[in-house]
């Protein structure tokens, strides 16, 4: 069965240094992969996505994710965290079930920033 | 432009209530969606729907009831409220099939079953 795992649950970082927030998938044929961000009480907004174009995703706020097949991974990335950064981060990947697709998300990073 | 918007955005009920929870959409979205958050967990998918009049299971439905009269509205209906339906709800909405295309959600709406 297809699945998302977010190897990490939390994540603490200084404010100024990189972030990675590391996501393994599995999936039976190419998917779509997304990152979505939720500030506490706030509705999930998404960071990126890919759809099988260019391996390495550009999204808003300075974050990127690589897409490497080989490696069944969809990590996300950013060179410097800023304190606004600190949320809740799902690594998300849509899933065929004949003819339609469901999305499965994994249980999510929490990242901390520390000043 | 408001997006989703979901109420009530808390709400405690006790066991054996019923409730509905509002979402309204203003894009125009086909496609909409009441997902469950549980702590340290991803989100579940409890029913969608494709449009007007037509509604389907996702992998959570136990409990649960929904209607789509119009494009715009997709309330979620409790109808014997249970402790297991403590949760963060979510809806959104799509343009397209989730294939490719991005969800936009509500704020959400906290429940407890006391």
């Amino acid at each position: 069965a297809q699945s998302v795992t977010q190897l990490d649950s939390h994540v603490s970082v200084s404010e100024g240094t990189p972030v990675l927030l590391r996501c393994n998938y599995s999936s039976s044929y190419s998917p779509s992969l997304f990152w979505y961000v939720q500030h506490p009480n706030k509705g999930l907004q998404l960071l990126l996505k890919y759809t099988s174009a260019a391996t390495l995703v550009k999204g808003i706020n300075g974050f990127e994710a690589e897409f490497k097949k080989s490696e069944t991974s969809f990590h996300l990335t950013k060179p410097s965290a800023h304190m606004s950064d600190a949320a809740e981060y799902f690594c998300v990947v849509s899933d065929r079930m004949d003819s339609s697709y469901k999305l499965i998300f994994g249980s999510g990073t929490r990242l901390l920033v520390r000043p | 432009n408001a997006g989703v918007t979901q109420t009530p955005k808390f709400r405690i009920l006790k066991i054996g209530q019923s409730m509905t929870l509002q979402c309204t959409q203003d894009m125009n979205h086909n496609y909409m969606y009441w997902y469950r958050q549980d702590p340290g967990m991803g989100l579940k998918l409890i029913y969608y729907s494709v449009g007007a009049g037509i509604t389907d299971k996702g992998e959570v439905p136990n409990g649960y009831n929904v209607s789509r009269s119009t494009t715009e509205d997709f309330p979620l209906r409790l109808e014997l409220a249970a402790p297991s339906q403590t949760s963060v709800y979510f809806c959104a909405s799509s343009y397209g099939t989730v294939g490719a295309n991005v969800l936009t959600f509500g704020a959400g709406s906290r429940l407890t079953v006391l």
